[in-house]
């Protein structure tokens, strides 16, 4: 079945650099991939989305690249601050509304 | 601001009871989404609705869990009875089809003793 596989499951890095994210998905019907940040006891938030038609898109600090072939899209973090510390997860609409979403990454930014 | 509301926010229970949680979607929108949320499983998608049709519950245990949109304001998910397995965080999202994008609730902590 539909898959999207999410690296690393931890990630922890020094405040000012960076943090990349990376998820691969099984369905290349897929054509919608959002990324969204959970702090600790709150509501999964969407950050940046890509749609399938677009290899890049940047928000300030936050970019996501899709690359269709290989099926895998990334999410980096520039100029991290303790306030990026959160699980982030990846997801791929393959179609009929479903969304999978990865099995998350946990960053943490050491001050 | 609009946003997708869940009540009861955190719920205790024994096991054998019914539980209950509402859901009301972002006026406007006609896709509803259950998830459950655990440490050691993620996000898992329980059921969805279009327009207030079930599209998909394959990922619902049918035995215990039931989910219904009554009305477009209103989407709610039962167990009957709990079991202690059944503790985690129960979110809902709402989206649009022309957008694709689903927002979350603040969810509802589950916890059955």
């Amino acid at each position: 079945g539909e898959n999207v596989e999410q690296h690393p499951s931890t990630l922890s890095v020094q405040e000012g650099d960076s943090a990349v994210i990376k998820c691969t998905y099984s369905d290349s019907a897929s054509n919608y991939f959002p990324w969204y940040k959970q702090e600790l006891g709150k509501r999964p938030q969407l950050i940046i989305d890509i749609r399938s038609n677009v290899g890049e898109k940047k928000d300030q600090r936050i970019a996501v690249t899709l690359n269709k072939t290989a099926k895998h899209f990334s999410l980096h973090i520039t100029e991290t601050q303790p306030e990026d510390s959160a699980v982030y997860f990846c997801a791929a609409y393959t179609g009929g509304f479903k969304t999978i979403f990865g099995a998350g990454t946990r960053l943490f930014v050491k001050a | 601001d609009a946003r997708v509301t869940q009540t009861p926010r955190h719920k205790v229970t024994e096991m054998g009871q019914e539980v209950t949680m509402r859901c009301q979607p972002i006026l406007g929108h006609n896709t509803v989404f259950w998830y459950r949320q655990t440490m050691m499983q993620g996000l898992e998608l329980l059921a969805y609705f279009r327009n207030r049709a079930p599209l998909d519950d394959s990922g619902m245990p049918k035995d215990r869990f039931s989910a219904e949109m009554p009305d477009a304001t209103l989407a709610t998910l039962k167990i009957q009875p709990s079991e202690p397995r059944d503790s985690a965080v129960y979110f809902c999202a709402s989206g649009s089809q022309t957008t694709d994008t689903q927002y979350f609730g603040p969810g509802t902590r589950l916890t059955v003793l």
